[in-house]
């Protein structure tokens, strides 16, 4: 099974709009963390948002923040007032609890988001 | 250094021959992590050091792959005798590593051609 899931290849969304991504996972560790990257068309990986499995509130960083649904397995990334510099691909991160024992740090396949003016 | 380096960034190569990546760690981070992503697509897991042991080789796609690392510092990414399928940005990253909120730092990428 598939530990992250992405099913948004490609989003569009209106400058100044709202835009949810979404993101389920799927795992057996009650320790996890969840993570969103930004990779714009020059290629760097950029760290946007972190969401631990036990955090009570949802995180948020700036116009960034984490949707977190923990029954659901959701850890779906909404950005607030869209602007042009937010077209990229995203991609939703897992790493499990567990070390030591290997790679427990997954990604998913990414979603593109368009910013239209 | 600040962030995670790698080098060179660009690389073009004729098949056949071999190539060396190298990856040069936030100080301090005692995971490091290899990863490839073809035009295109999304990331596909590499190698995992913990320190200078890999407990995780499970990605490397054919024995023509191999990396190393010393100590808690620069790792190599070495890929003999390269194929055109070996076209890709190679991406590296580094960590604190010790828990679920160890957040994965990347380096800039090395584009490797192989014509």
């Amino acid at each position: 099974a598939q530990k992250i899931t992405q099913t948004q290849p490609g989003m569009f969304v209106q400058e100044k709009e709202a835009v949810t991504l979404d993101c389920t996972y799927d795992t057996s560790d009650p320790s996890y963390g969840l993570f969103w990257y930004k990779q714009p068309s020059s290629g760097e990986m950029i760290f946007l948002i972190y969401q631990g499995s036990y955090d009570q509130q949802n995180a948020t960083e700036g116009r960034y923040s984490l949707n977190f649904q923990k029954a659901r397995k959701s850890a779906n990334l909404v950005i607030s007032a869209s602007q042009l510099g937010d077209s990229a691909m995203y991609f939703c991160a897992m790493r499990e609890g567990r070390t030591n024992t290997g790679n427990q740090f997954y990604f998913g396949t990414g979603t593109s988001l368009t910013v239209i003016p | 250094g600040a962030g995670v380096s790698q080098s060179p960034s660009n690389k073009v190569t004729e098949k056949g021959k071999d190539v060396e990546l190298r990856c040069d760690p936030i100080s301090g981070h005692t995971a490091l992590y290899w990863y490839r992503q073809r035009l295109g697509q999304g990331l596909e897991f590499l190698i995992y050091f913990q320190g200078n042991s890999a407990p995780d080789k499970s990605g490397l796609p054919s024995d023509r792959f191999s990396a190393e690392r010393t100590g808690e510092s620069v790792s190599t990414l070495t890929i003999q005798r390269t194929q055109q399928e070996d076209s890709a940005v190679y991406l590296c990253a580094s960590s604190r590593a010790g828990g679920p909120g160890d957040t994965q730092y990347f380096g800039p990428g090395t584009r490797l051609t192989v014509l």
